[in-house]
């Protein structure tokens, strides 16, 4: 059973804060890593992907990577009001042709003006 | 470019009876997924297609879900009879290449279900 796990929160940060979003998952096949927006009544949007260990910075957002922990973190600088939402942690692994998606539970992410 | 289209967005239904839900994606777009998402979980994989054949549907219900891809384009999904937990929003995305891979996925708006 593949699985994806991350804290379901809410984690409540002030503007301008840095927000650490963390993520586990369970198959050492994993090849690829996302990090999913999603508000409210909204389907999700992708911020992020990851392919190899370290980081990779885009913006206000850094992800983090660690194959040998199994371990995602996504890093939310000069957090916004706008960046509260839920932020999904998806893990891809290929076979057979193709790859396929799990996505975690969820993180809530509330930032407090 | 338009994005991922479902419809409806919304449907109100009593448990036994049947619905279905519409998608078409992203032009061109060679995978199509079908996700369930529950209140409060994330997005779960129902169904992959790769062109109009299916590469994975292990988490399908089979016994009362289906899904077909006519063409390669639009396709749908229909739950035949409802159950109380099939109230879910179901997430259509596309992503361009055969076999996803490191692509991005695009989804649609969702379908808002609601079985009494």
């Amino acid at each position: 059973q593949k699985e994806v796990e991350q804290n379901s929160g809410p984690l409540s940060v002030p503007e301008g804060a840095i927000a650490s979003l963390n993520c586990t998952y369970s198959d050492r096949g994993s090849q690829s890593f996302f990090w999913y927006r999603q508000y409210s009544g909204k389907s999700p949007e992708l911020i992020m992907s990851i392919y190899s260990n370290g980081d990779k910075e885009d913006g206000r957002f850094t992800a983090q990577l660690n194959k040998a922990s199994q371990y995602v973190s996504l890093l939310i600088r000069d957090s916004q009001p706008s960046d509260s939402a839920t932020y999904l942690c998806a893990v891809n692994r290929a076979s057979s042709g193709y790859s396929t998606l799990t996505f975690g539970k969820g993180t809530m992410l509330l930032v407090s003006p | 470019e338009a994005g991922v289209a479902q419809s409806p967005r919304y449907k109100i239904i009593e448990k036994r009876q049947s619905v279905a839900f519409w998608c078409n994606p992203i032009s061109g777009h060679a995978t199509l997924y079908w996700y369930q998402q529950i209140l409060g979980q994330g997005p779960k994989l129902l169904i992959q297609f790769q062109n109009n054949g299916v590469v994975d549907d292990s988490q399908l219900p089979k016994d009362r879900f289906s899904a077909e891809r006519l063409k390669g384009v639009d396709s749908t999904l229909k739950i035949q009879p409802a159950k109380l937990e099939d109230s879910a929003v179901y997430l259509c995305a596309s992503s361009p290449r055969p076999g996803g891979g490191t692509d991005t996925q695009y989804f649609g708006p969702g379908t808002r279900l609601t079985v009494l």
